[in-house]
């Protein structure tokens, strides 16, 4: 089956500062990938996603890139404010499966 | 999400108790779907279902079962509850347009003592 490996496990960036958080896949089969955040007392909630016919997306301050052929893909946080601190999961899935893997997490704390 | 509930949100219970957790969703999507979450790690699936008639087993089906009893409602429910399934519990929906995206609930922590 699929592994997802995310890193880092944890992160802390300045505010204003970018943050990046890298997951890697296993199944060259994936060919989709969401970002989720999921705040203190919160459920996950889908932030991004890309699929495997694009290179990158962008949604204001956030993107995401992939490279199928290393399978690896990254998010991207821009000018990184306070309320970004979260837990982001990356994840991968295989088109109508509609069941994904989740990668362990990134707790991000940005400082004011 | 407010169009997808869980109830309740925090349960504590004895080992070798019978637990239901409920799912309810308002977005009229045909998937549903149960998590669960340990501390510093991702999210394991347990069970999904893609209508009323077609369930099945995620990794983790060990020692819990599913219902659906409609399109909206999804249960999740642990026989004989034991220490090591004290973790925080989500579920969540998709549609069959976009299966990919899931919409997740605010969770139940359940304590196994």
């Amino acid at each position: 089956g699929e592994n997802v490996e995310q890193h880092p496990s944890t992160l802390s960036v300045q505010e204003g500062d970018s943050a990046v958080i890298k997951c890697t896949y296993s199944d060259s089969a994936s060919n989709y990938f969401p970002w989720y955040k999921q705040e203190l007392g919160k459920g996950p909630q889908l932030i991004i996603d890309i699929r495997s016919n694009v290179g990158e997306k962008k949604d204001q301050r956030i993107a995401v890139t992939l490279n199928k052929t290393a399978k690896h893909f990254s998010l991207h946080i821009t000018e990184t404010q306070p309320e970004d601190s979260a837990v982001y999961f990356c994840a991968a899935s295989f088109n109508n499966a509609g069941k994904s893997t989740f990668g362990d997490g990134t707790t991000l704390t940005v400082k004011p | 999400d407010a169009d997808v509930t869980q109830t309740p949100r925090n349960r504590i219970t004895k080992t070798g108790k019978r637990i239901m957790l409920e799912c309810s969703q308002t977005k009229g999507h045909d998937r549903m779907y149960w998590y669960r979450q340990d501390p510093g790690l991702g999210l394991q699936l347990i069970y999904y279902s893609f209508d009323v008639k077609d369930i099945n087993k995620g990794e983790i089906s060990d020692g819990y079962s599913v219902s659906r009893q409609a399109q909206a409602k999804f249960s999740l429910s642990l026989e004989s509850a034991i220490p090591n399934q004290t973790a925080l519990y989500f579920c969540a929906t998709s549609d069959w347009q976009r299966p990919e995206a899931q919409y997740f609930g605010p969770g139940t922590r359940l304590t196994v003592l």
